[in-house]
């Protein structure tokens, strides 16, 4: 298996705070991704990142935002959390970017209260 | 942005029986990747496949990246209970979605010993 952790694994949080989730990788991938998975959507893609302070928005990028300062860490912030984010969410990592499949961590389980 | 339609959204089979989903696109994809999501796990790679019409098999399964490149199945034969859970397509093309990967919906397996 690749190694890709996130933490925390659960979390429960109130409207209007902030929430910051982690996805940590020791393979040393320049490719990182955020996903977001809820029922009848599969998995969408909310940011990447391809390398260290390089990242892009993917197609449900509205409310989050991402910071990656170090290879092995990519951060997804929710400023302000609303009921709409909750989901699992998901990290994949990628050595290269065209034609390379990608591995994902186990997942966060986000609820928006 | 590009979308992967997959059916069936679900199926439930007796042990023993013979699988077969597919996914179809209005654009073309250059790579299919077939995953598979256990409850509480993040997707894990089945099989990628890279070349139009290509035809690769991983144990019991065996998925084909269509001609026309805007579809692919997988295929899974004789099937054990342990093949529940979410399988997923997903493809990267380059027109609008340059090496970022677009998700089906998911089939959901249900087999019953």
């Amino acid at each position: 298996d690749a190694g890709i952790t996130q933490s925390p694994r659960h979390k429960v949080t109130e409207t209007g705070t902030p929430v910051t989730l982690r996805c940590h990788q020791t393979e040393n991938h320049r490719y990182m991704y955020w996903y977001r998975q809820d029922p009848g959507h599969g998995l969408r893609l909310i940011h990447y990142s391809y390398g260290v302070k390089d990242t892009d928005k993917g197609e449900v990028s509205d409310g989050y935002s991402v910071s990656r300062s170090k290879t092995e860490d990519f951060l997804l912030t929710l400023e302000s959390a609303t009921s709409s984010q909750t989901s699992v969410y998901f990290c994949a990592i990628s050595e290269r970017q065209l034609q390379e499949t990608q591995y994902f961590g186990p997942g966060t389980r986000l609820l928006v209260l | 942005g590009q979308q992967l339609n997959q059916s069936p959204q679900s199926m439930f089979i007796q042990e023993g029986e013979d699988v077969s989903m597919n996914c179809t696109s209005s654009s073309i994809f250059n790579t299919w990747l077939w995953y598979k999501q256990d409850p509480g796990e993040g997707p894990v790679l089945l099989i990628a496949l890279y070349k139009a019409g290509e035809l690769t098999s991983n144990g019991r399964l065996t998925a084909q990246f269509g001609i026309t490149r805007k579809d692919s199945f997988l295929n899974i034969s004789a099937s054990i209970p342990s093949d529940v859970g979410i399988y997923f397509c997903a493809g990267e093309g380059r027109s609008t979605s340059y090496g970022k990967l677009t998700f089906g919906q998911g089939t959901i397996l249900t087999v019953h010993p």
